[in-house]
């Protein structure tokens, strides 16, 4: 089955500069690439989503990349602010959002102010 | 609209009863997903539900997880005889069938605690 891995579990920033995770996977097969964000507490909400045909989508402060031959996909925050404090959830899905996702284990991002 | 609800919010049972959980989706929503999420940990698929029909429940840990989805619409996740390694929150997902309506849209979740 699928697998995927998350880096780093916890990152700090200072308000103003940019974060990066990064994930990667194992099954070729996947072909969708969700992040949702948790709050302590709430429920994970999509943040940004990224299919196999595109290498790269942006919204806004925040950007997904995707290299599907080294299986791989990171998310970048631009200009990080104290309300981007969270969990953020890294997964995938063979198919596209209406089938299972394996997350990754998550990354506690804190925004220093 | 009104986005994914689930009941009861928090939950505690004595080892060895039985609990349910329940999932409203949102309407219209043909996909209706169960994760486990662990303390600390991302969330871990249990079963899937495409209308009435459980397509996949290879995610549940033991015969004592039982899932179903009668009319399509309302789940209900059972868990017997509870263990405290039962203990964690459980998320409903649901999503619409095809082009942008495929997000994975979550409720906030029961957490069950085992004692």
């Amino acid at each position: 089955g699928e697998n995927v891995e998350q880096h780093p579990s916890t990152l700090s920033v200072q308000e103003g500069d940019s974060a990066v995770i990064k994930c990667t996977y194992s099954d070729s097969a996947s072909n969708y690439f969700p992040w949702y964000k948790q709050e302590l507490g709430k429920r994970p909400q999509l943040i940004i989503d990224i299919r196999s045909n595109v290498g790269e989508k942006k919204d806004q402060r925040i950007a997904v990349t995707l290299n599907k031959t080294a299986k791989h996909f990171s998310l970048h925050i631009t200009e990080t602010q104290p309300e981007d404090s969270a969990v953020y959830f890294c997964a995938a899905s063979p198919g596209f959002g209406n089938e299972k996702l394996t997350f990754g284990t998550g990354t506690r991002l804190t925004i220093i102010p | 609209g009104a986005g994914v609800s689930q009941s009861p919010r928090y939950k505690v049972a004595k080892r060895g009863q039985d609990v349910a959980l329940r999932c409203d989706p949102i309407s219209g929503h043909v996909s209706l997903f169960w994760y486990q999420q662990a303390l600390g940990q991302g969330p871990e698929f249990l079963t899937y539900f495409q209308n009435e029909a459980q397509l996949d429940k290879s995610g549940l840990p033991s015969d004592r997880f039982f899932a179903e989805r009668p009319e399509g619409s309302v789940s209900t996740l059972k868990i017997q005889r509870t263990q405290q390694e039962d203990s964690a929150v459980y998320l409903c997902a649901s999503c619409g069938t095809s082009g942008s309506t495929d997000t994975q849209y979550f409720g906030p979740g029961t957490r069950l605690t085992v004692l």
